[in-house]
């Protein structure tokens, strides 16, 4: 079965700052891969997703994510963070056979002023 | 616009009720799906549907059920098997496919009082 690993649930960064959320997934085959961004009492916004065409994404609110085969990853990255990128972050893989999905524990991004 | 609405917001049950949360989207999708969030353990899948009177069990089904007789409608019943029910409730849909997001509603806090 698919699964995905996150590291470190709280991630602290410095307005202006680089933003790297890390992400490992397992899979047995070729996999889809999603992040989502969930702000405080909402659902889950998705940021971008990498379904096998290029290997760098680019999503929403200036968020990318690079998809690396050999390192079984797909880290999220921004440039500058902003006040407004406080949020909890969530990877995800797709099983190709049911349409399920398996999210990782997720990161509390914090922006410190 | 299209979208998934969940009601209520905030739900609250009594010991050895049984409650139904509601789910309805209307962007035509055909797979839908319940996820139940407690803090630090991310999304776990309760249960699924990917076609109208069908639905299968995710990681977590014991002590909740569903129907779909609808393609618009998966409402979920927490039942008073349900041990330790308190927890953020996520209703998602999408187009069947694995290389096709979710799209999530805006959630129901269930609390036991």
């Amino acid at each position: 079965a698919q699964s995905v690993t996150q590291l470190g649930s709280h991630v602290s960064v410095s307005e202006g700052a680089l933003v790297l959320l890390r992400c490992n997934y397992s899979s047995s085959v070729p996999p889809y891969l999603f992040w989502y961004v969930q702000y405080p009492n909402q659902g889950l916004q998705l940021l971008l997703k990498y379904t096998s065409a290029a290997t760098l994404v680019k999503g929403i609110n200036g968020f990318e994510a690079e998809f690396k085969k050999s390192e079984t990853s797909f880290h999220l990255t921004k440039p500058s963070a902003h006040m407004s990128d406080a949020a909890e972050y969530f990877c995800a893989v797709s099983d190709r056979g049911n349409n399920r999905l398996a999210f990782g524990k997720g990161n509390q991004v914090v922006v410190i002023p | 616009d299209g979208g998934i609405t969940q009601s209520p917001k905030y739900l609250f049950r009594k010991e050895g009720q049984n409650v139904t949360l509601s789910c309805e989207q209307n962007l035509n999708h055909d797979a839908m799906y319940w996820y139940r969030q407690d803090p630090g353990q991310g999304l776990r899948l309760i249960y699924y549907s990917q076609i109208v009177n069908d639905f299968q069990k995710g990681d977590i089904a014991e002590g909740y059920s569903v129907s779909r007789e609808k393609k618009e409608s998966f409402p979920l019943t927490v039942t008073s098997a349900q041990k330790n029910p308190t927890a953020f409730y996520l209703c998602a849909s999408s187009i069947f496919g694995g290389n096709q997001p979710q799209h999530f509603g805006d959630g129901t806090r269930l609390s036991i009082l």
